[in-house]
C-alpha cells in the first residue's frame, strides 16, 4: 500500500525557518518525481515544487524561489522542502504527492499534509 | 502561467442528479505530438487530501465509480457525475499539468439539494 506521511510541521515566526519531510512506502521511491502542493486554510491548491527520480532535476514556483527548496534522499525513501524566511502568507497544510509512474507532475497518491502556520 | 478558471464556484444537486463542472484554461493544453490533453480533475472531501479521479481529460482513475465522466478538449473541460450520491459531496479542482507551474482550478463545491 502506497504511504506518504508528512512531518515538521508545526507554530514558526515570521523569519523564521522549517523543514518539511515526507517519508514514503509501498513503493520503489526512487522511480517516481516527487511533489509538494499546499493548501491555505479555507483556500485552494498551490503547487509549490517537483523533483526528480534522482534528485538531478527540480524546479519550485517563482513566487517561491529563493526561499524554498525541494530534496530528496531515495536511501531513507524520503523527501523534503526546506522553507526560509516564511511570513504569515506561508500557512497553509503541506501535502507531499507523487507523481504516477512514468509522469512529472501528474499525481496519483496524496499525504494527509502537515500545517504550518507563521505568527507571532 | 496558464490560468484555470472553474464554473459554478458551488452548486448544489438532488441525490440521483447530475452534477456538471466547467473548467476553462487560459491557454490550450492538448499536446499535439500525443494528441493528449493534460488536465486532471480531483475530488476533495472535509479533512482529507485531494484524490485523484481523471486525468488526461477523460481516462478515469483506477477504482473511481463510473458515475464520473470527464470531457472536452484544448481549453474547454467539463467534469460530470451522472447520478450524485451522498458521498460526492465534496470540492473539485481541475489542473493542467501541460506546463509547468502547474496550476489549479479555484474549485467547485458540490452539496445536495
Amino acid at each position: 500500500e502506497v504511504q506518504l506521511v508528512e512531518s515538521g510541521g508545526g507554530l514558526v515566526q515570521p523569519g523564521g525557518s522549517l523543514r518539511l519531510s515526507c517519508a514514503a512506502s509501498g513503493f520503489i521511491f526512487g522511480s517516481y518525481w516527487m511533489t509538494w502542493v499546499r493548501q491555505a486554510p479555507g483556500k485552494g491548491l498551490e503547487w509549490v515544487a517537483y523533483i526528480k527520480q534522482d534528485g538531478s532535476q527540480e524546479y519550485c514556483v517563482d513566487s517561491l524561489k529563493g526561499r524554498f527548496t525541494i530534496s530528496r534522499d531515495n536511501a531513507q525513501n524520503s523527501l523534503f522542502l526546506q522553507m526560509n524566511s516564511l511570513r504569515a502568507e506561508d500557512t497553509a497544510v503541506y501535502y507531499c504527492a507523487r507523481a504516477k509512474f512514468g509522469e512529472t507532475t501528474l499525481t496519483d497518491y496524496w499525504g494527509q499534509g502537515t500545517l504550518v502556520t507563521v505568527s507571532s | 502561467d496558464i490560468v484555470m478558471t472553474q464554473s459554478p464556484d458551488s452548486l448544489a444537486v438532488s441525490l440521483g442528479e447530475r452534477a456538471t463542472i466547467n473548467c476553462k484554461s487560459s491557454q490550450s493544453v492538448l499536446y499535439s505530438s500525443n494528441s493528449k490533453n493534460y488536465l486532471a480533475w480531483y475530488q476533495q472531501k472535509p479533512g482529507q487530501p485531494p484524490k485523484l479521479l481523471i486525468y488526461w481529460a477523460s481516462t478515469r482513475e483506477s477504482g473511481v465509480p463510473d458515475r464520473f465522466g470527464g470531457s472536452g478538449s484544448g481549453t474547454d473541460f467539463t467534469l460530470t457525475i451522472s447520478s450524485l450520491q451522498a458521498e460526492d459531496v465534496a470540492v473539485y479542482y481541475c489542473q493542467q499539468y501541460y506546463s509547468t507551474p502547474v496550476t489549479f482550478g479555484g474549485g467547485t463545491k458540490v452539496e445536495i439539494k
